[in-house]
């Protein structure tokens, strides 16, 4: 089974309007942690925000929200705000408690419009 | 303050000739790791340092090999570079194994091979 899953290969928004990028994962640890990570063209992975599995809160971090509903099992990335830079790949991924392995999704392509 | 440098970030290296990527910290991080990443796909682990253990992912080839002579340095070295070897190649590094939020990427060497 996917560890990570993305369901939108892409996503098109309009400038300034919000927009929300799926994730869905797949562990039985207790403790793990969710990630997103942005990559522009250029190709640096670059993080964007963090939520471990026993933070009640959800994540944020700027314009970006990270929506967790552990029942679910769902860790998805709310932007605010589109900016016309916030155009790249996004990458949800998930470590967990036990082991080095750090599982990414397929990615989802973001496009925003002017 | 860049805390992974990968160098070089672009290489060119010609098919079957050696190439070596490297890949150094500051960060005093115990976990280095190596992800290829092709073109509109997602990161894939080839291998990872936990200090200096060695841990290699059962499908990385044969032809991928690594190097880590000290805590702050590790090398992706390609034996026979083939075409299908051309990628983003990303160096990422972690404090230690769990889920914690410490996992840093480098900003990639992207390799051609003519």
């Amino acid at each position: 089974a996917q560890k990570i899953t993305q369901t939108q290969p892409g996503m098109f928004v309009q400038e300034k309007e919000a927009v929300t990028l799926d994730c869905t994962y797949d562990t039985s640890d207790q403790s793990y942690g969710l990630f997103w990570y942005k990559q522009p063209s250029s190709g640096e992975m670059i993080f964007l925000i963090y939520q471990g599995s026993y933070d009640e809160q959800n994540a944020t971090e700027g314009r970006y929200s990270l929506n967790f509903q552990k029942a679910r099992k769902s860790a998805n990335l709310v932007i605010s705000a589109s900016q016309l830079g916030d155009s790249a790949m996004y990458f949800c991924a998930m470590r967990e408690g036990k082991g080095d392995q750090f599982y990414f999704g397929t990615g989802t392509s973001l496009t925003v419009i002017p | 303050d860049a805390m992974v440098i990968q160098n070089p970030r672009y290489q060119v290296t010609q098919f079957g000739k050696p190439v070596t990527l490297s890949c150094s910290q500051t960060l005093n991080h115990n976990v280095m790791y190596w992800y290829q990443q092709k073109s509109s796909q997602a990161p894939k682990l080839l291998f990872h340092y936990y200090d200096k253990d060695f841990n290699n992912e059962a499908d990385t080839p044969d032809n991928f090999q690594s190097r880590r002579p000290n805590t702050s340095f590790c090398f992706l070295d390609i034996r026979s570079p083939g075409l299908g070897d051309a990628a983003m190649y990303l160096c990422a590094t972690s404090r230690d194994r769990g889920a914690g939020r410490g996992y840093t990427f480098g900003s990639g060497t992207r390799l051609t091979v003519v």
